[in-house]
Order: structure tokens, then C-alpha cells, then sequence
């Protein structure tokens, strides 16, 4: 199964900074099948990013996806206050269907 | 819009079979191109896929609960249903059932129902 690593784990901005977040495959994700989600407490995730850059109906565009093969990037080019929380990838090429460990966005 | 409940009981005894039914409003579960899916997150932790079902009846199960699981499609109601044998407190989670949408190409998971905590406890 392909093995989908995040880093940083947690990572402390202010709002109006901008945010990296990675996600490294431990073997290439063909197709760029790697997707971005966002999950607030209590909620369920929300896809962000599908394709591996391309953004889901109603996202702003201040989200945005970048990569191919074995390493994929989200960046948050100014933080709002509502971005500030869990971030996971997903790689659906292959089965089983694997997540990172997802990364932490906190306000700093 | 599709949107997606998730139902079924919150305790589940250790050794029994925990149960749960995903209801498919607003959309067809017989249209093609889309999987039907399960999927838990355990306290704190990341997300773990569990399985799909297609419309057809086609499933693919995580290997590392494919002797337990059980997914079923039922198109007559509009519902997909999980089933999990043999629990324990480790199948302690927010189980979230979700469409993974294949229309010309792989969209990801873009339907999440709002999850249900299902806690495993004598």
C-alpha cells in the first residue's frame, strides 16, 4: 500500500501568513490521484483539492495544490481565521485508499 | 445537492457486530461513477479507509479489516450499510460513510456524511 507521509505536524502562523504543508508518497501517486482535505473540529473533512491542484467546488482560491510522482504540496497563500485546523492528504490510484497523518495548522 | 446520513447504534458490545446504514439523499446511488464508502477516524487520530461498494455490488475492503468487514448496497432504499464482526475497543471511532466521485476522472472524496462515534464497551 502506498504510505503517505505529512509534514509539519503541527504548523504555527498568524493570519495573513502563508502556509506550506507536504505530503510525501512513499511510491509515486500516478495521475497526480492525491487529494487535499480540511477538517475542523467536530466536523467531518472537506475536499480542498482534488487531482492533486485542482480546487473543489467553492473553494477560494487562496487554496492551492501543487506536486506530481511522490511529493505534493498545499499552500495557503494568506491564512483567514477559518483555515486554522487539521489538513489530510489522500492518494486514491491505488488500493487500499490511504491518508497522511494529517497536519495541524494552529494560530500562533 | 447529495448529502449523506449515516444511522445505527452508538454502543456496541466487545465480540458483537457493529452495524451501520448510510442513506443517499438528493441523488441517485445507481448512477455510475461514483464509490460508496466508509471510512473511520479513531479519537485524535488520522482517517482510515474501511471500503467501498459500487452500485453494481463491486467491493474493495481495507486489507487490515477485510476478515471482519462486510459492505452492502441496497438501491431499492438508496442505502449502502457496513458491517464490522468481531469488535473491539481498538473499533473505537467516528465513522464517516462518503462518495468517491469518478466522473472523467478521479474527484476525490467530495460527499462526507456528518460521522457517527461509535464506541466499543462492555
Amino acid at each position: 500500500e502506498i504510505v503517505l507521509t505529512q509534514s509539519p505536524g503541527t504548523l504555527s502562523l498568524s493570519p495573513g501568513e502563508r502556509a506550506t504543508l507536504s505530503c510525501r508518497a512513499s511510491q509515486s501517486v500516478s495521475s497526480s490521484y492525491l487529494a487535499w482535505y480540511q477538517q475542523k473540529p467536530g466536523q467531518a473533512p472537506r475536499l480542498l483539492i482534488y487531482g492533486a491542484s485542482s480546487r473543489a467546488t467553492g473553494i477560494p482560491d487562496r487554496f492551492s495544490g501543487s506536486g506530481s510522482g511522490t511529493d505534493f504540496t498545499l499552500t495557503i497563500s494568506r491564512l483567514e481565521p477559518e483555515d486554522f485546523a487539521v489538513y489530510h492528504c489522500q492518494q486514491y490510484v491505488s488500493l487500499p485508499r490511504t491518508f497522511g497523518q494529517g497536519t495541524k495548522l494552529e494560530i500562533k | 445537492q447529495v448529502q449523506l446520513q449515516e444511522s445505527g447504534p452508538g454502543l456496541v458490545k466487545p465480540s458483537q457486530t457493529l452495524s451501520l446504514t448510510c442513506t443517499v439523499s438528493g441523488g441517485s446511488i445507481s448512477s455510475g461513477g461514483y464509490y460508496w464508502s466508509w471510512i473511520r477516524q479513531h479519537p485524535g487520530k488520522g482517517l482510515e479507509w474501511i471500503g467501498y461498494i459500487y452500485y453494481s455490488g463491486t467491493t474493495s475492503y481495507n486489507p487490515s479489516l477485510k476478515s471482519r468487514v462486510t459492505i452492502s448496497v441496497d438501491t431499492s432504499k438508496n442505502q449502502f450499510s457496513l458491517k464490522l464482526r468481531s469488535v473491539t475497543a481498538a473499533d473505537t471511532a467516528v465513522y464517516y460513510c462518503a462518495r468517491e466521485t469518478w466522473i472523467q476522472r478521479g474527484n476525490g472524496v467530495d460527499v462526507w456524511g456528518q460521522g457517527t462515534t461509535v464506541t466499543v464497551s462492555s
